[in-house]
């Protein structure tokens, strides 16, 4: 199986500020990487698929890059609206996997 | 406009059986792979199955395989998660989640908004 490996688990930072969020994989999934964001109490919600493809509807501060077994997802200028936890998720081979989750909050 | 609708959850005793319903709308549903995410509480997202759309192919994590069955009805746009044995690690919020194509390669791009299953004595 394929881990994904989030860090940090968690982070504070303040509005405006730039954040990013890596996340690992234990071997090479090419770009088969997706992010997702979840508030509580909601469903996630699909912000990058495909490593760096931003899906429809999503504000464009965020960003994701990578390949291979590094990726990162980025959020240029932190809005109050994307405090949230974020997943990372392979879909390169089954069983599809997810990352631990980065919990973004409030400074 | 996709609509991913869950139902069947609730309070069930160890050992025990439930059965979950995910009612789609808004896609043609037959042509697309589905799958069911769990969520403890307080805890991370675990994939639990899928199933294709074209040849009802199954896929299912470890940690349930053989006692949880994935199926769907494509008459009735609807996919399922029969689920045996069930034992308190499987207490969580289980969503119904569309992908965007087969099972591998694509992303979950439309998620119900979950049903929570207890396993208490």
């Amino acid at each position: 199986d394929i881990q994904m490996t989030q860090s940090p688990s968690s982070l504070s930072a303040s509005v405006g500020d730039r954040v990013t969020i890596t996340c690992r994989a234990s071997q090479s999934i090419a770009s088969y990487l997706n992010w997702y964001q979840q508030k509580p109490g909601k469903a996630p919600n699909l912000l990058i698929f495909a490593a760096s493809s931003l899906q429809s509807g999503v504000p464009s501060r965020f960003s994701g890059s990578g390949s291979g077994t590094d990726f990162t997802l980025t959020i240029s200028s932190l809005q109050p609206e994307d405090f949230a936890t974020y997943y990372c998720q392979q879909s390169y081979s089954t069983p599809l996997t997810f990352g631990g989750g980065t919990k973004v909050e409030i400074k | 406009e996709v609509q991913l609708l869950e139902s069947g959850g609730g309070l069930v005793q160890p050992g025990g059986s439930l059965r979950l319903s995910c009612a789609a709308s808004g896609f043609t549903f037959s042509s697309y792979a589905m799958s069911w995410v769990r969520q403890a509480p307080g805890k991370g997202l675990e994939w639990v199955s899928a199933i294709s759309g074209s040849d009802g192919g199954t896929y299912y994590a470890d940690s349930v395989k053989g006692r949880f069955t994935i199926s769907r009805d494509n008459s009735k746009n609807t996919l399922y998660l029969q689920m045996n044995s069930l034992r308190a690690e499987d207490t969580a919020i289980y969503y119904c989640a569309k992908l965007r194509g087969a099972v591998g390669g694509t992303w979950f791009d439309y998620w119900g908004q979950g049903t929570l299953v207890t396993v208490s004595s």
